[in-house]
């Protein structure tokens, strides 16, 4: 079975432009959760997608949003990128229903690497 | 809001050497606790996890007990190996998001 799929694995931007980042879950997970990690604040939760529609929300500024599309696949957008968006951003998607938001068991991509200059 | 704290790394060890990593916690209610492991270059996986009070997780050697009384779940591995070599992630899920610790870079050399 097919692990998580990030694209693209690494990318450069300079500040004020925008990205884009995708994420293809296991199949069957229609969970997926977005995470930054870097080296000074750790991970820290961005949104949780279940459904096409987000269920939970991190506190990041507007700049930062997501969606998810039918077959559960999921993009995160980062607008008017900063210098402090330089950050490796972690996918993760998870077998869950419809009443359990996640059951904390997580399969992690190996993530997008996002320089900004 | 709940939390996880982990002890600082790096953690430097010789091969075989007993290893225990910290972490303490606060939450509200009975949340789950997990250990996630990250190798260099690589996205976290899921090491082991416990969901209720004394439950024992275990896995490739390693384990942790859910201590309510101290708020603990402290990772132990009688013999460390160097393709341990990683940063461990202790974390907890409470009623939605999962909270992640700032994590503890373990080094083993032969």
């Amino acid at each position: 079975k097919a692990g998580v799929t990030q694209t693209p694995r690494y990318l450069i931007k300079t500040r004020g432009q925008q990205v884009t980042l995708s994420c293809s879950p296991i199949s069957g997970h229609r969970s997926v959760s977005w995470y930054q990690q870097t080296p000074g604040q750790g991970l820290q939760f961005l949104f949780e997608y279940f459904s096409e529609t987000q269920r939970n929300k991190g506190n990041f500024p507007g700049r930062f949003s997501g969606r998810q599309f039918s077959n559960s696949r999921s993009e995160m957008n980062v607008s008017t990128l900063e210098l402090g968006d330089s950050a490796l951003y972690l996918c993760a998607s998870s077998l869950v229903n419809a009443r359990v938001t996640n059951t904390g068991e997580l399969f992690f991509g190996e993530g997008s690497r996002l320089t900004v200059l | 809001g709940n939390s996880v704290t982990q002890m600082e790394g790096p953690v430097t060890l010789s091969e075989e050497a007993f290893l225990t990593i910290n972490c303490t916690y606060t939450a509200t209610g009975y949340p789950s606790l997990f250990w996630y492991v990250q190798y260099p270059g690589e996205g976290l996986q899921l090491l082991l996890k416990a969901t209720k009070a004394d439950d024992k997780g275990s896995n490739k050697g390693f384990e942790a007990t859910y201590r309510k009384e101290t708020t603990s779940f402290h990772l132990e591995k009688g013999s460390v190996q160097v393709s341990d070599s990683a940063v461990y992630f202790c974390a907890l899920k409470g009623f939605q998001k999962l909270v992640f610790g700032t994590g503890t870079r373990l080094l083993v050399s032969p």
